[in-house]
């Protein structure tokens, strides 16, 4: 069975800090993995997705994210934060042919002027 | 190109009311599906239909019913609400990637759900 773990529900950054927000998943097939984002009192959009193409996967507004499978993670990372980031982000997981998607409990970026 | 529509944004229900929350997708997507959105608890999927008269169960379907009678429409049941249904309700549509086969989703805007 498929599950993401979000570790830290809350990160708090310094505008042009480093953002780091760690997801973990369990999958017995290959997995596709996801990052969506949630801006305040709106729906979730992609933010960036794994499909085995490129370990190393570019997103939108500056996000990357690393998948590595020694280690079942796909960190997010973005070098410089803006205020603009600030928002909730989910991590998710999905498979081979398959459409049920499961999502971390999610993770929400404070970023402090 | 609408995406993802879902009626209504807000809604106050009394214990033991019924309701449909309705979702309507314009993108041809053969695959729609249901999740609520719970302080720390991420979202969690409740019914999820790969087609025309195919639906399934998620991890969370106790309490609600869906119908995929369209391609179009998904609508979510409430027979008899309960206080544990206040939560916000998403509605996704996708179809599997044709290059990687991946699964995006497109997401409605919510429907926020208060049961007293």
């Amino acid at each position: 069975a498929q599950s993401v773990t979000q570790l830290g529900s809350h990160v708090s950054v310094s505008e042009g800090a480093l953002v780091l927000l760690r997801c973990n998943y369990s999958s017995s097939v290959p997995p596709y993995l996801f990052w969506y984002v949630q801006y305040p009192n709106q729906g979730l959009q992609l933010l960036l997705k794994y499909t085995s193409a490129a370990t190393l996967v570019k997103g939108i507004n500056g996000f990357e994210a690393e998948f590595k499978k020694s280690e079942t993670s796909f960190h997010l990372t973005k070098p410089s934060a803006h205020m603009s980031d600030a928002a909730e982000y989910f991590c998710a997981v999905s498979y081979t042919g398959g459409f049920k998607t499961i999502f971390g409990a999610g993770t929400r970026l404070f970023v402090k002027a | 190109n609408a995406g993802v529509t879902q009626t209504p944004k807000f809604q106050v229900l009394k214990t033991g009311q019924s309701m449909t929350l309705q979702c309507a997708q314009d993108m041809n997507h053969e695959y729609m599906s249901w999740y609520r959105q719970d302080p720390g608890m991420g979202l969690r999927l409740i019914h999820y239909s790969v087609g025309a008269g195919i639906t399934d169960q998620g991890e969370v379907p106790n309490g609600y019913n869906v119908s995929r009678s369209t391609t179009e429409d998904f609508p979510l049941r409430l027979l008899s609400a309960a206080p544990s249904q206040t939560s916000v309700y998403f509605c996704a549509s996708s179809s599997l990637e044709w290059d990687s086969g991946a699964n995006v989703l497109t997401f409605g805007a919510g429907s926020r759900l208060t049961v007293l």
